[in-house]
């Protein structure tokens, strides 16, 4: 089973604020992803890292930035919120094989005012 | 352009009978087919997959067919139970380097009433 830990899990900032979203696994998967998600809507992939030192733009345009230093580590920061930032944030990890499911933490729910 | 569609956005269903959930897909490149649930307030949990070069799979309760040539995979819980209840997303990926990376549709809405 899978441990993958994001913090915090509901966030109200004002507009202009820094944030940064942390997202942590304990298995030592290689690959790791944000995906984010409106109320209804599909999920849509961010950002994503092949491993340390690795990251690649998702599908989904987002003024977001993400680090990859430590294998277990991908945090997510926004320089400047704006309301249109306000949405769900998934972290996601996986092996890195096509069958690999992807195992996802429980969600920073982000709304900025 | 949405390259995996889930067209029924909610379904109910008695407690005990099958519930089936459907989706459909237009990206010919895709060869690996999941399943997702997921809970209010909650991650998406992983259910079940398939690749392409097989039809159905099997796991207890919940099985799931693809029809590659319609581009359609579906899935089917049987018997419904009230846990089941929650939002059932479809998902796609693609051969090579970048294969994890998964596509979803919009999620179907599952109500299982006892």
């Amino acid at each position: 089973e899978a441990d993958i830990y994001q913090t915090p899990r509901y966030l109200v900032i004002g507009t202009g604020k820094k944030i940064t979203l942390e997202c942590s696994q304990t298995m030592g998967h290689d690959k790791m992803y944000w995906y984010q998600q409106d109320p209804g809507m599909e999920l849509h992939l961010i950002h994503y890292s092949y491993g340390v030192n690795s990251t690649e733009k998702g599908d989904l345009s987002s003024e977001s930035t993400v680090s990859r230093i430590r294998t277990e580590h991908f945090p997510l920061t926004l320089e400047s919120a704006r309301p249109s930032h306000t949405s769900q944030y998934l972290c996601a990890s996986s092996w890195d094989r096509v069958d690999s499911p992807l195992h996802f933490g429980n969600g920073t729910r982000l709304t900025v005012t | 352009d949405q390259q995996v569609k889930q067209n029924s956005p909610s379904l109910s269903v008695q407690e005990g009978r099958i519930s089936i959930l459907n989706c459909d897909y237009t990206n010919s490149m895709f060869d690996y087919f999941l399943w997702y649930k997921k809970y209010p307030a909650e991650g998406p949990t992983f259910l079940i997959s398939i690749s392409s070069i097989k039809d159905k799979n099997e796991d207890g309760r919940f099985t799931v067919f693809l029809n590659k040539s319609a581009k359609h995979l579906s899935l089917h819980i049987v018997p419904s139970q009230p846990g089941d209840s929650a939002v059932y997303f479809c998902a796609a990926s693609g051969i090579g380097a970048a294969g994890n990376k998964l596509t979803f549709g919009g999620g179907t809405r599952v109500l299982v009433k006892p």
